[in-house]
C-alpha cells in the first residue's frame, strides 16, 4: 500500500517559520518527484511547491515554487529517509491552509498527481 | 500568470451525464488533469493525461481536451460522485495551474 504521511502543521505567528515533512511508503521514493499544494478554508487548490528526481544527487533535483512563496519556503527532500520537506519562513495570514503533499506519477514534477497524503494544518495567527 | 476557468457549480439527477469544463488559452496544448474531492477527504487523481483513467476509477469517468476547454464527463451519474472536482495543467511561466474547481451535486 502507498501511503504520504504528513506531520509539521500547527499554530505560528505571523512572521514566523513551521517547517512540514511528509515521509513516503510502498513506493521507491527516490524515483518519483513530489509536490506540495495547499488549501486555505473552504478554497482551492493552490500549487505551493515541486522537486523532481536526480540523479546525482540524494538530496533531489529541481525545485520550483509558485510566486506567491517564492523567497519564503524551500521544498528539499531525502531520499535515505523518504522524506520531503517545506520549510516556510515569514509565515503570512494568507498561508494558513492545509498543505497536502503528493507524488507525481514520474521522475518529473509537472506530472499527474497520483497519490495525496491526509494534510496537515498551518494556522498563522496572532 | 495563466488561469484555469471552472464553471462553479453543475447539478445532475442520478442516472444522467454530467459535464464539468475547464477553459483555458490553448489548454489543448498542455495535458489536462482532473482530481475528485470528496468533503473532508484528500484529492483523488480521476482523470490525467487528458483522457487516461487510473488504476480504480470507475468506467463512467471520462475526460477530454481540445482547443481551450477541457472536459470531465461522468456517465450514469452515482450520488456517490458528488463532490468538488478541479482541473490542473501545467504552464511553462506559472507552473502547476488548479481551476477554482466545481462543486457536484447529485439531485
Amino acid at each position: 500500500e502507498v501511503y504520504l504521511v504528513e506531520s509539521g502543521g500547527g499554530l505560528v505567528q505571523p512572521g514566523e517559520s513551521l517547517r512540514l515533512s511528509c515521509t513516503a511508503s510502498g513506493f521507491t521514493f527516490s524515483s518519483y518527484a513530489m509536490t506540495w499544494v495547499r488549501q486555505a478554508p473552504g478554497m482551492g487548490l493552490a500549487w505551493v511547491s515541486g522537486i523532481s528526481v536526480s540523479h546525482i544527487s540524494l538530496s533531489g533535483g529541481d525545485t520550483h515554487y509558485a510566486d506567491s512563496v517564492k523567497g519564503r519556503f524551500t521544498i528539499s527532500r531525502d531520499n535515505s529517509k523518504n522524506t520531503v520537506y517545506l520549510q516556510m519562513s515569514s509565515l503570512r495570514a494568507e498561508d494558513a491552509a492545509v498543505y497536502y503533499c503528493a507524488k507525481s506519477s514520474s521522475s518529473s514534477w509537472n506530472a499527474a498527481f497520483d497519490i495525496w497524503g491526509q494534510g496537515t494544518t498551518v494556522t498563522v495567527s496572532s | 500568470s495563466y488561469d484555469l476557468t471552472q464553471p462553479p457549480s453543475v447539478s445532475v439527477s442520478p442516472g444522467q451525464t454530467a459535464s464539468i469544463t475547464c477553459s483555458g488559452d490553448k489548454l489543448g496544448d498542455e495535458y489536462a488533469y482532473w482530481y475528485q474531492q470528496k468533503s473532508g477527504q484528500s484529492p483523488v487523481l480521476v482523470i490525467y493525461e487528458d483522457t487516461k483513467r487510473p488504476s480504480g476509477i470507475p468506467e463512467r469517468f471520462s475526460g477530454s481536451n481540445s482547443g481551450n476547454t477541457a472536459t470531465l464527463t461522468i456517465s450514469g451519474t452515482q450520488p456517490m460522485d458528488e463532490a468538488d472536482y478541479y482541473c490542473q495543467a501545467w504552464d511553462r511561466s506559472t507552473g502547476v495551474v488548479f481551476g477554482g474547481g466545481t462543486k457536484l451535486t447529485v439531485l
